[in-house]
C-alpha cells in the first residue's frame, strides 16, 4: 500500500510568514510522529500522537510551533510567525506498534 | 538518559567490500533497535528491526546484530555496491512507559566507490 506522504515537500517562506506542513501516515497506523532535521544535525523529536491525542509534545521548540492530528489520519505541524532558525527537514514518520517506523520524504521547509 | 552513538560518522570504501556500521547505546533497557537508510533529500527507509529477545536479523545482504547487555549493535553489508551509498542511522526504542520514544543516533554516511 501506499507510504506515507508529506506535503509540500519544499515551501520556500519569508521571515514572519506561518507555514503549515502536512502528513499522511500510512493507514491503520495510530501512532504518528513528527522530528526535525537540521543540516548536519541528528533527528530532532518534536511531538508524538497516538490517535487523535498528543501526550508528548516536550520537543516543540517554542509556542509558535503547533500540530493537530484529525481522524487518527491527517496530521498538520504550523509554525506560526517563520524564523529563520526553522529552516529544516521536516519529517513525518508513523507506526502500528511493534512494527518498524515508516518515515514520510519530508517537507524542506526554507526560511528566507 | 539513553545515548546512541554511531562510529564512524563516515566512510569510504571500494566496491565489493565487506563493511561493518557500529551503533552503541548507553542504556541496555530497549525494546528493539531498527536500522535505516537515508538517502539525500529523502526521508529514513526501514532495513532491519531486532527485537530485544533476538540476535540479529537477515535481509538480503544486510545482516543486523544486536548485543544489548553490552549496548551495542553492527550492521553488516556483504558485497557493498555503489547504489548502497547512502546515511546509515539505528534507533532504539525503550522499554517501560515511554517506549513510544525513539532515540536516534546521528549516523554513518557511506560511500561505495566504483
Amino acid at each position: 500500500g501506499a507510504g506515507v506522504s508529506q506535503s509540500p515537500s519544499n515551501k520556500v517562506t519569508e521571515k514572519g510568514k506561518d507555514v503549515e506542513l502536512r502528513c499522511d501516515p500510512i493507514s491503520g497506523h495510530t501512532a504518528l510522529y513528527w522530528y526535525r532535521q537540521s543540516l548536519g544535525q541528528g533527528l530532532e523529536f518534536l511531538i508524538y500522537f497516538q490517535g487523535n491525542s498528543a501526550p508528548d509534545k516536550s520537543g516543540l521548540p517554542s509556542d509558535r510551533f503547533s500540530a493537530e492530528r484529525t481522524g487518527g489520519s491527517v496530521s498538520t505541524l504550523t509554525i506560526q510567525r517563520t524564523q529563520q532558525e526553522d529552516s529544516a527537514v521536516y519529517l513525518c514518520a508513523s507506526t502500528m506498534f511493534p512494527s518498524p517506523l515508516h518515515f514520510g520524504n519530508g517537507t524542506r521547509l526554507t526560511v528566507t | 538518559k539513553q545515548e546512541v552513538t554511531q562510529i564512524p560518522a563516515a566512510l569510504s570504501v571500494p566496491e565489493g567490500e565487506n563493511l561493518v556500521l557500529n551503533c552503541s547505546f548507553t542504556d541496555s533497557a530497549i525494546y528493539n533497535l531498527q536500522w535505516f537508510r537515508q538517502d539525500p533529500g529523502k526521508g529514513l527507509t526501514s532495513l532491519l528491526l531486532i527485537q530485544s529477545s533476538q540476535r540479529e536479523q537477515t535481509s538480503g545482504r544486510l545482516n543486523a546484530s544486536l548485543d544489548k547487555s553490552s549496548g551495542r549493535s553492527t550492521l553488516y553489508i556483504a558485497a557493498s555496491q555503489p547504489g548502497d551509498s547512502a546515511t546509515y542511522l539505528c534507533a532504539v526504542r525503550p522499554s517501560g512507559g515511554s517506549n513510544y520514544k525513539l532515540t536516534f543516533g546521528k549516523g554513518t554516511l557511506l560511500t561505495v566507490n566504483p
